[in-house]
């Protein structure tokens, strides 16, 4: 299973933050997953921002500091997972992971994406 | 939200030495504990599941315990790769939330 990630890394104030999370070998669609987003940076720490699972539904949960700007999106068709984080400020400048929680390790997290590193700066 | 705290921050040790690092929920989350191993420039690594599962793979040195609110992390007899930062993770219920991280590092 490999997660790929991709999207930009420099963005200004109240612009809008776009990732996606690309999945091989692994279905976004199974019941046995959840796809999870994790921010990374030095005053905060790792951040668990939110994640989407499908159990005869699509489920979504997201961290409460975040829940007013976020949304995360499954692509069935595409198998990948997308975070959509708007009105940016530099306190969001972290670096952003994909990963998945499975359900057989107690939602533990056994394969992430690469990271990418998000600056926004005016 | 549940919040997790470990203990300590900082923990400096020698190679061979026998370490524990504390974690601690705001409330009970049953045996819903992970624990990841991360070294610089590299995403975490899942070492234990479910309080004290060890994840394939990971060397028997690695140790966990606990239920309720509280929980260990012990590695026994240090190797030189051991030294990184550790952190804990709730998956019990709501937002799945991280300790602040146990930087381990070499004496």
């Amino acid at each position: 299973v490999q997660l790929q990630q991709s999207g930009p890394g420099l963005l200004k104030p109240s612009q809008t933050l776009s990732l996606t999370c690309a999945i091989s070998g692994d279905s976004v669609s199974s019941n046995r997953a959840a796809w999870d987003w994790i921010r990374q940076s030095p005053s905060r720490g790792l951040e668990w921002l939110g994640g989407t699972y499908y159990r005869s539904k699509w489920y979504n949960d997201y961290a409460v500091s975040v829940k007013s700007r976020i949304t995360i999106t499954p692509d069935t068709s595409k198998n990948q997972v997308s975070l959509q984080l708007n009105s940016l400020t530099p306190e969001d400048t972290a670096i952003y992971f994909c990963a998945r929680g499975k359900a057989a390790l107690s939602y533990g997290m056994d394969v992430w994406g690469q990271g990418t590193s998000v600056t926004v700066s005016s | 939200d549940i919040q997790m705290t470990q203990s300590p921050s900082f923990l400096s040790a020698s190679v061979g030495d026998t370490v524990t690092i504390t974690c601690r929920a705001s409330q009970s989350i049953s045996n819903y504990l992970n624990w990841y191993q991360q070294k610089p420039g590299k995403v975490p690594n899942l070492l234990i599941y479910a309080a004290s599962t060890l994840q394939s793979g990971v060397p028997s040195r690695f140790s966990g315990s606990g239920s309720g609110t509280d929980f260990i992390l012990t590695i026994s007899s240090l190797q030189p790769e051991d030294f990184a930062t550790y952190f804990c993770q709730q998956t019990y219920t709501g937002p799945r939330t991280f300790g602040q991280g146990t930087s381990l590092e070499i004496k």
